[in-house]
């Protein structure tokens, strides 16, 4: 069965502090892994679909990286607008259904 | 252009009465997906249509859920004798054929009292 675990659970941040938040996985045929954003009271928004060991994709301040058993979301300079839920999922080559962690709560306080 | 949509926005309903929850997914995508949200957890799967058919129903807690997508376009999620533990937010998701990224609607918040 495909296991998603993301640490930590919450992270509070000033604003400029850099870290990285963790998606541990556990999968038996990897399709891709998806990093999402959601917003209280609203629908995850996607963010990046990595594939294969060693990709690498940027946006703004946030850089999802992908090793063979885990991802990191790194964070640069955040701002509050950052705060969020960061949502990482798995699809698996033998289905059709995609298998979330449970989200890191992110806080950046001004 | 129009993202997935989802109606009603909440829905509150009594233990044993029956809903339906609908999903109206990006235009030209193939594969719509449901999923159910608990406060502080991540989404979970129900089912996923590829065109018309149920491609996967295995994440179907018990009978008394079910999904259509007749036309292969809108969804509707039914729920019959609903009970307290079905409260919660229900995700639609949608992609394009041959593409993996799932695009996610606002979901509806389903409460049963």
């Amino acid at each position: 069965e495909d296991q998603v675990t993301q640490s930590p659970e919450a992270l509070r941040l000033q604003e400029g502090e850099s870290s990285s938040l963790n998606c541990s996985y556990t999968v038996s045929g990897l399709r891709g892994l998806f990093w999402y954003r959601q917003d209280p009271g609203k629908g995850p928004e996607f963010l990046f679909t990595l594939y294969s060991a060693g990709e690498e994709k940027e946006k703004e301040r946030l850089k999802a990286t992908l090793t063979k058993k885990e991802s990191f979301l790194h964070i640069t300079a955040p701002k509050p607008e950052d705060s969020a839920t960061y949502l990482c999922a798995v699809l698996n080559t033998n289905a059709g259904k995609s298998t979330f962690g449970d989200g890191t709560t992110l806080t950046v306080k001004p | 252009g129009a993202g997935v949509s989802q109606t009603p926005s909440n829905k509150v309903t009594e233990k044993g009465k029956y809903v339906e929850l609908r999903c109206d997914p990006i235009s030209g995508h193939t594969a719509l997906y449901w999923y159910r949200q608990s406060l502080g957890q991540g989404p979970e799967f129900l089912i996923y249509f590829q065109g018309t058919g149920a491609a996967d129903d295995s994440g179907l807690p018990n009978d008394r859920f079910f999904a259509v997508r007749p036309e292969g376009s809108v969804s509707t999620l039914k729920i019959q004798r609903t009970e307290r533990g079905d409260s919660a937010v229900y995700l639609c998701a949608s992609s394009s054929r041959g593409a993996h990224t799932q695009y996610f609607g606002p979901g509806t918040r389903l409460t049963v009292l």
